[in-house]
């Protein structure tokens, strides 16, 4: 149950292309939704976060897409371009007593084509 | 202002060793958490310190220990190694426990076990 299931494992576009990423959680604890952006040889950056009583965030090039019933929760990123190549994560955040522990999807890797 | 600073940044270390890592969390931020990254298991939860105090545990043995002083630095200990103890061990920071999943993560320390 606190699985966060990514797909698709790698994807690849041309710039200019609109590539998307899905994750689906079971646990309806979560209430926390972020997106880390890691680049070879550097820890994970987060780029942008939702919580589920909003139904979309964008952030420059950057949406996030959350279906609450559905308990599934997207990443769109608009005009992609060679730069935005990179892992992408989904993971989900819950409180435990007084922490929060971060669950991870198994995570996305973007190739954007010049 | 410096960001969150892990050494070493490489090692190599055979079965049955012990090893300790080091965590210089961000000024001002005190709570420490590790994750261990593997192409296989993708980012685990390790543990989270605040206030020199381990609030959250994920699933790992008790070889993996931690500690935090007063200072925030944290270091993570893993004693009798074992060959699947080869990963990317990533420490993240955040001004306070209980955050909303905004942690901002070393470049990690890469831990090859022979």
């Amino acid at each position: 149950q606190q699985q966060v299931k990514q797909s698709p494992q790698s994807l690849i576009v041309q710039k200019g292309g609109i590539p998307i990423i899905n994750c689906a959680y079971e646990n309806t604890a979560f209430d926390y939704f972020p997106w880390y952006q890691q680049f070879p040889g550097k820890g994970p950056a987060l780029l942008i976060a939702i919580r589920p009583d909003v139904s979309e965030k964008k952030e420059g090039r950057f949406t996030i897409s959350f279906n609450k019933s559905a308990k599934q929760f997207s990443l769109h990123i608009m005009d992609s371009q060679p730069g935005d190549s990179a892992t992408y994560f989904c993971a989900a955040s819950n409180p435990s007593g007084s922490a929060r522990q971060l669950t991870f999807g198994s995570g996305t890797q973007l190739t954007v084509l010049p | 202002k410096a960001g969150v600073t892990q050494t070493p940044r490489y090692l190599i270390k055979t079965r049955g060793q012990q090893v300790t890592l080091s965590c210089s969390p961000i000024s001002g931020h005190r709570s420490v958490s590790w994750y261990q990254q593997t192409p296989g298991q993708g980012l685990q939860f390790l543990f989270e310190y605040f206030s020199e105090t381990q609030r959250n545990k994920g699933n790992f043995p008790g070889r993996f220990s931690g500690r935090q002083f007063s200072n925030s630095r944290s270091e993570m200990n893993v004693s009798t190694l074992e060959l699947g103890d080869s990963a990317l061990y990533l420490c993240a920071s955040s001004f306070r426990i209980g955050n909303t999943g905004e942690l901002f993560f070393g470049e990690g320390s890469r831990l090859t076990v022979l």
